[in-house]
């Protein structure tokens, strides 16, 4: 089946830096979502990229749909804190009905 | 509800027993979805309700593992004879053609 590769799968670094995750996958999906989970939550959608190309900004995050549809990124400026969490890729065909598939998530730890 | 609604949130069983965790999803929802989570993994997928259609059970671990969804609404995930490998975060989900909003998660300690 379809998986998707997210990388890094953790990261350690200090408030204020900038953050950068991807994810690659052997095959196309229509859409990329990205999704955070904070410890004892499920997961939270934080942006939706429909277009292959198309660049979309959250507030200090930033994601990518990769023109090859075979990709995506999120960006996250200035970390503070509360970006702690485990950050999640996931991909949808459109023939797939409303699946999703999920990255294996990256664990994101900021230290003040 | 506003949100999707788990219960328990968390269930310790001793091994062998069987348990049954219910989702009350996001009303007009007509997509729900069942996932697991192990200490420290990303999300496996193990069943898919979709309106009045079949459910898509190709994820189900075992034959242990069964899902109903009555009425269209709420969902009841069933694990039997439940080995200590059952042990993770069962997540649900139900969706809009926007995504998926899911529930805080059944933490499931086998024993």
């Amino acid at each position: 089946g379809q998986q998707l590769n997210q990388s890094p799968q953790s990261m350690f670094i200090q408030e204020g830096e900038d953050v950068s995750m991807n994810c690659t996958s052997s095959s196309i999906f229509n859409t990329w979502l990205w999704y955070k989970q904070d410890p004892g939550e499920g997961p939270v959608l934080l942006i939706a990229l429909y277009k292959a190309g198309e660049l979309t900004s959250n507030g200090r995050l930033t994601a990518q749909f990769g023109i090859t549809r075979k990709d995506s990124f999120l960006n996250i400026s200035a970390s503070i804190p509360s970006d702690v969490g485990i950050y999640f890729c996931a991909g949808r065909v459109n023939n797939a009905g409303n699946m999703l598939t999920f990255g294996g998530g990256t664990r994101l730890m900021v230290k003040p | 509800g506003a949100g999707v609604s788990q219960s328990p949130s968390n269930k310790v069983t001793e091994k062998g027993k069987d348990v049954e965790l219910r989702c009350d999803p996001i009303s007009g929802h007509t997509a729900l979805y069942w996932y697991r989570q192990s200490l420290g993994q990303g999300l496996e997928f193990l069943i898919y309700f979709q309106g009045n259609s079949a459910p898509d059970k190709s994820g189900l671990p075992s034959d242990r593992f069964s899902a109903e969804r009555t009425g269209g609404s709420v969902s009841t995930l069933t694990i039997q004879r439940t080995q200590q490998e059952d042990s993770a975060v069962y997540l649900c989900a139900s969706s809009s053609v926007y995504g998926y909003t899911f529930g805080s998660g059944t933490r499931l300690t086998v024993v």
